[in-house]
């Protein structure tokens, strides 16, 4: 079984830049989470999606994230216009019962 | 809010020794409690799990135990190896809101 997918791996960017990061599940899981984690810190969710529907992005920073999640398969979460704090690991996971998560390898944000 | 605490932060133990990681979380709700290892720059990946009507379960050489009363569980590593040293994230997840709530983080090194 595959496990999920993520792209690019790495990207650095200058403040008030875009950027975007792709995901790509475990086949078949309804569920997909977005996290946020800070060097030294556990992983901080900031948006779920169930199939193509938001279940929770009560801790996105709106003014500036978005994400969506079309087709209930792959994923997007964009960053516009980035800050220094948004430097990270932007991890994905998927469930398929909603409690399991399995995590891809991440993308790491490095904002200058 | 839910919230999730992990003891110690930092644990070093000789090769061999025993390593005990603690959590205790706030949602009584919760009824799913995952552990995760991440290596450095990699995705976390979960060892073990647990849930709410079991009192402990064991793989190998890692153990996990629950106490729904005080609210707590433990993460148990005998006979440590050096590649048991990462960083160990406990979770908790509620299943009122449908959110995993991690722990800060547990950075186990284990010395040759």
């Amino acid at each position: 079984e595959a496990g999920v997918a993520q792209s690019p791996r790495y990207k650095i960017i200058e403040k008030r830049q875009s950027v975007a990061f792709w995901c790509n599940p475990i086949s078949g899981h309804a569920t997909l989470y977005w996290y946020q984690q800070i060097l030294g810190q556990g992983p901080k969710l900031l948006i779920q999606f169930q199939n193509n529907g938001v279940v929770d992005d009560s801790q996105l920073p709106k003014d500036r994230f978005s994400a969506e999640r079309l087709k209930g398969v792959d994923s997007t979460l964009k960053i516009q216009p980035a800050k220094l704090e948004d430097s990270a690991v932007y991890l994905c996971a998927s469930s398929s019962q909603g409690d399991t998560q399995y995590f891809g390898p991440g993308t790491r944000l490095t904002v200058l | 809010g839910e919230n999730v605490e992990q003891h110690p932060s930092t644990l070093s133990v000789q090769e061999g020794d025993s390593a005990v990681i603690k959590c205790t979380y706030s949602d009584s709700a919760s009824n799913y409690f995952p552990w995760y290892k991440q290596e450095l720059g990699k995705r976390p990946q979960l060892i073990i799990d647990i849930r709410s009507n079991v009192g402990e379960k064991k793989d190998q050489r890692i153990a996990v135990t629950l106490n729904k009363t005080a609210k707590h569980f433990s993460l148990h590593i005998t006979e440590t190896q050096p590649e048991d040293s990462a960083v160990y994230f406990c979770a908790a997840f509620s299943g009122n809101t449908g959110k995993l709530i991690f722990g800060q983080g547990t950075t186990l090194q284990v010395k040759p």
